[in-house]
């Protein structure tokens, strides 16, 4: 079946100490987005990619980074996490950025755990 | 901006009763609504959209939602809920921002159903 995979599941770093988040789909789509969601919130937009163009959010803090080698593949760097950092990450693709035509698929999510 | 509203943090109802979970917009171009569950330590799933045509929309797992202008309401509904039900309800809307419609999720609403 066609999907979006997240690795790891969970996820524990240490503060300070930097950590990439992984994400694959095998829906060939244009659009990968990146996601935080805390506890008990929304989601909260982070990034995405369309197709190689990076668009990010304005509230996005520097610190948080993302790659496409591929169209397959995006990754979320996060370069010095904080105890604030502490969330789910989640990963989700789309044939268009046209949220109106086109639905957004959603990867299972990374918890990301900060000691 | 568009925004959405959801009234209730947390609902919880018996096995069998009705679910009623409610949105509010607000939306200056006519809107394109959502909702999406999330089931523990998952990602979101799309339950149905709004996309201008019909103004009762049916979706999957039993779950429908009613459009209506003059309230600016996208309540979701269920007839008869069921233990497989309990997850976090997000309602959504496409937001035009920067050249693409990103969506914009609601706070949630955590729905708990009882025997």
């Amino acid at each position: 079946d066609a999907m979006v995979i997240q690795n790891p599941r969970y996820q524990v770093t240490q503060f300070g100490k930097p950590v990439t988040l992984s994400c694959s789909q095998t829906l060939n789509h244009n659009v990968m987005y990146w996601y935080q969601q805390k506890s008990s919130q929304a989601p909260k937009l982070l990034f995405h990619y369309y197709d190689k163009d990076f668009n990010n959010e304005a509230d996005t803090p520097d610190n948080f980074q993302s790659r496409r080698p591929n169209t397959s593949f995006c990754f979320l760097d996060i370069r010095s996490p904080g105890l604030g950092d502490a969330a789910m990450y989640l990963c989700a693709t789309s044939r268009t950025r046209d949220s109106r035509g086109h639905e957004q698929f959603f990867g299972p999510g990374t918890r990301l755990t900060v000691l | 901006a568009q925004s959405v509203t959801q009234l209730g943090s947390h609902v919880s109802v018996s096995e069998g009763a009705l679910v009623l979970l409610r949105c509010n917009y607000s939306s200056s171009v006519p809107p394109y609504l959502f909702w999406y569950v999330q089931y523990p330590n998952q990602g979101l799933q799309l339950l149905l959209k709004y996309t201008s045509a019909a103004t009762l929309v049916k979706g999957i797992n039993g779950f429908e939602a009613e459009f209506k202008k003059s309230e600016t309401s996208f309540h979701l509904t269920k007839p008869s809920a069921h233990m497989s039900d309990a997850a976090e309800y997000f309602c959504a809307v496409s937001s035009p921002s920067g050249g693409y419609n990103k969506l914009i999720f609601g706070a949630g609403t955590r729905l708990a159903v009882h025997p």
